[in-house]
């Protein structure tokens, strides 16, 4: 079944204690990218890549990391949480043929708790 | 940088009847605007989008329109059903970007 998948769903963890989120799509996509949702703000986004070892920020990097070393994972990184970085993250890729943008497929989310 | 505002917030209508849904964008060279539509505990799906050389898009009882001069596009649901309460987000991007710029949601309620 072609999918996203991330690890952990759910996360509970204290300030300063260095974490990991991952994501694994199956699709053979190029593009990937990470979102954080909070209420009234929407999706925004973290860092993306189109394509291995290439990653870009997106609107709200501060705090974050991210590593593109083989096309299916892409890793989010958080070194020193703070609970302000408590949020839904989602993970997302599509295949991004050329210039064109395409429909982007979604992980099922990781419910993160900074303490 | 490319910006989004969504509108309504919230959205409550009686099953049978239409949703509207309108979003607005800042940067005229965006040219791809899908719409994505989020249930309880679930990641958002796609259910339509329209590039910026079509002025409306229509997949069932779904449509989107798009107005390049003003800068704003709209989600039309027709015949609501409960089961089409969710969560629904627009979003902007360009060509040769990685970055897709999203509204803040609209949370849609159908009553039976």
């Amino acid at each position: 079944e072609a999918q996203v998948t991330q690890n952990p769903r759910y996360l509970i963890t204290v300030t300063g204690k260095k974490l990991t989120v991952t994501c694994s799509q199956n699709m053979n996509h190029e593009y990937m990218s990470w979102y954080r949702q909070d209420p009234g703000l929407g999706l925004r986004q973290i860092y993306y890549s189109m394509n291995v070892e290439v990653t870009d920020k997106g609107d709200v990097p501060e705090g974050y990391k991210v590593s593109r070393k083989e096309k299916r994972n892409f890793p989010l990184i958080l070194e020193s949480p703070s609970p302000n970085q408590t949020s839904l993250y989602f993970c997302a890729s599509s295949p991004y043929r050329g210039s064109t943008n395409e429909k982007l497929f979604f992980g099922s989310g990781t419910q993160l708790s900074v303490l | 940088g490319e910006n989004v505002e969504q509108h309504p917030s919230t959205l409550s209508v009686q099953e049978g009847d239409s949703a509207v849904i309108k979003c607005t964008y800042s940067d005229s060279a965006s040219n791809y605007f899908p719409w994505y539509k989020q249930e309880l505990g679930k990641g958002p799906q796609l259910i339509i989008d329209i590039r910026s050389n079509v002025g409306e898009k229509k997949d069932q009882r779904i449509a989107v329109t798009l107005n390049k001069t003003a800068k704003h596009f709209s989600l039309h649901i027709t015949e609501t059903q409960p089961e089409d309460s969710a969560v629904y987000f627009c979003a902007a991007s360009k060509s040769n970007t990685g970055k897709l710029i999203f509204g803040q949601g609209t949370t849609l309620q159908v009553k039976p």
